[in-house]
């Protein structure tokens, strides 16, 4: 069965710092998708970003950037010079091809708050 | 163009009463999912429609839960004899295809008192 762990349930740091949310994964699958959702305080979970299984290149988008790591099940999340809008609950989730459906499997969220 | 919507926004209901909660996806796609958040929790699957069918029911509590999808857009979560820890954050959302990203409606927040 899959899981998602997100060990970090609350990251404060002060603007401008950077900051990572771990991610651990567990899946028998051979052919998965790893997801990350933000979810500001109004509520509404927001589409970051999505991986496949054979796709290990880490990715850049703005102060962003995401590292993938197969050998370690970890798809850990960045975000560089922080900002006071950045606070947030940030999920990891994965989707199996295997299922029918692909649903998500969401982590616990880590709650991250940016001081400025 | 306009995102998952659902109505409503919020609702307060009685134990032992009956509620529906609808979802309209975005237009165009086939893939549509329930999933429920409680408290300081990630979301988790309740149920998967690929068209009008559900095609994967297995999140599902037990069976006072129940959710249709008829004319394979809108879709209506249905809740009965509800109960204090049935209250939680519902979630919608919908993709083009199964296994693309999914889009999440605002929710509605069910509380049973």
């Amino acid at each position: 069965a899959q899981k998602v762990t997100q060990a970090q349930t609350e990251i404060s740091v002060v603007e401008k710092e950077d900051v990572t949310l771990d991610c651990v994964y567990e899946t028998r699958d051979t052919t998965y998708y790893l997801f990350w959702y933000k979810q500001p305080p109004s509520g509404e979970l927001v589409f970051l970003i999505r991986r496949n299984s054979f796709d290990e290149q880490n990715e850049i988008s703005g102060r962003y950037s995401w590292n993938f790591q197969k050998s370690t099940s970890s798809f850990n999340f960045t975000i560089t010079a922080s900002q006071v809008v950045d606070s947030a609950v940030y999920f990891c989730a994965l989707s199996e091809l295997g299922n029918a459906g692909n649903m998500l499997t969401f982590g616990g969220g880590t709650r991250l708050m940016v001081k400025p | 163009g306009a995102g998952v919507s659902q109505t409503p926004s919020n609702k307060v209901t009685e134990k032992g009463k009956y509620v529906e909660l609808r979802c309209d996806p975005i237009s165009g796609h086939t893939a549509l999912y329930w999933y429920r958040q409680s408290l300081g929790q990630g979301p988790e699957f309740l149920i998967y429609f690929q068209g009008t069918g559900a095609a994967d029911d297995s999140g599902l509590p037990n069976d006072r839960f129940f959710a249709v999808r008829p004319e394979g857009s809108v879709s209506t979560l249905k809740i009965q004899r509800t109960e204090r820890g049935d209250s939680a954050v519902y979630l919608c959302a919908s993709s083009s295809q199964p296994a693309y990203e999914q889009y999440f409606g605002p929710g509605t927040r069910l509380t049973v008192t």
